[in-house]
């Protein structure tokens, strides 16, 4: 069984607050690893993809760097505002032909308070 | 571009029944993978068609079976439902590495 672990499960944080999240992963036939921010009643939105160990991508207040070789992510949010609160997931995709085939973590639950 | 689009949105059924749900992809994306999503459970993987060929498969009965036509736009049904298939069905359409989702079909089975 290939599992893919988020932690925490679920964070509260004041505005302003810097936030980080861990997602750790087979590191074994590594193909890409994804983040998600998922919103209630919306669609997950894709914020990042990386593909090489030791990427780092950064879309605004929010980044991730990738470690493949002991099958880990993190990821960052500086300054949190309340329309940061999600649910964050990450999800891993192995090689070959299984890139379409993500494995997802349980997510974990930001909240944000003004 | 347009997004990855779902029908319907919303279904009730009642067990025994079956369902299809219908996807399309973005346009030039010949992948589409499904999901599953409970609260208990979480997300989790169906299967993946790529060029009208299913690539990959979850771990799921039978029940549970798709096709996808030549312009990519794909269906899943479900047959002979039961309760614990009430769940939020999403579609993802992927490019060689970025996966984008629709906004879902959620089935209520009765």
């Amino acid at each position: 069984i290939l599992n893919v672990e988020q932690s925490p499960q679920s964070l509260h944080v004041q505005e302003g607050d810097s936030t980080n999240f861990t997602c750790s992963f087979p590191s074994s036939n590594f193909y890409a690893l994804h983040w998600y921010r998922w919103e209630t009643a919306k669609s997950p939105e894709a914020l990042f993809v990386m593909t090489l160990n030791g990427d780092e991508k950064k879309k605004g207040r929010i980044s991730a760097t990738l470690n493949t070789k002991e099958g880990y992510s993190y990821l960052y949010i500086k300054g949190s505002q309340p329309e940061d609160s999600a649910t964050y997931l990450c999800a891993w995709a192995a090689g070959g032909t299984s890139y379409g085939k993500l494995t997802f973590g349980q997510g974990t639950i930001l909240t944000v308070h003004p | 571009k347009a997004g990855v689009t779902q029908t319907p949105r919303y279904l009730i059924k009642t067990r025994g029944q079956q369902v299809t749900l219908s996807c399309s992809p973005i346009s030039g994306h010949r992948s589409v993978s499904w999901y599953q999503q409970t609260p208990g459970q979480g997300l989790q993987f169906l299967f993946e068609y790529f060029s009208e060929t299913q690539r990959n498969k979850g771990n799921f009965p039978g029940r549970f079976s798709g096709r996808q036509f030549s312009n990519s736009r794909s269906e899943m049904n479900v047959s002979t439902l039961e309760l614990g298939d009430s769940a939020l069905y999403l579609c993802a359409s992927s490019g060689p590495y970025e996966q984008y989702f629709g906004p879902g079909t959620r089935l209520t089975v009765t």
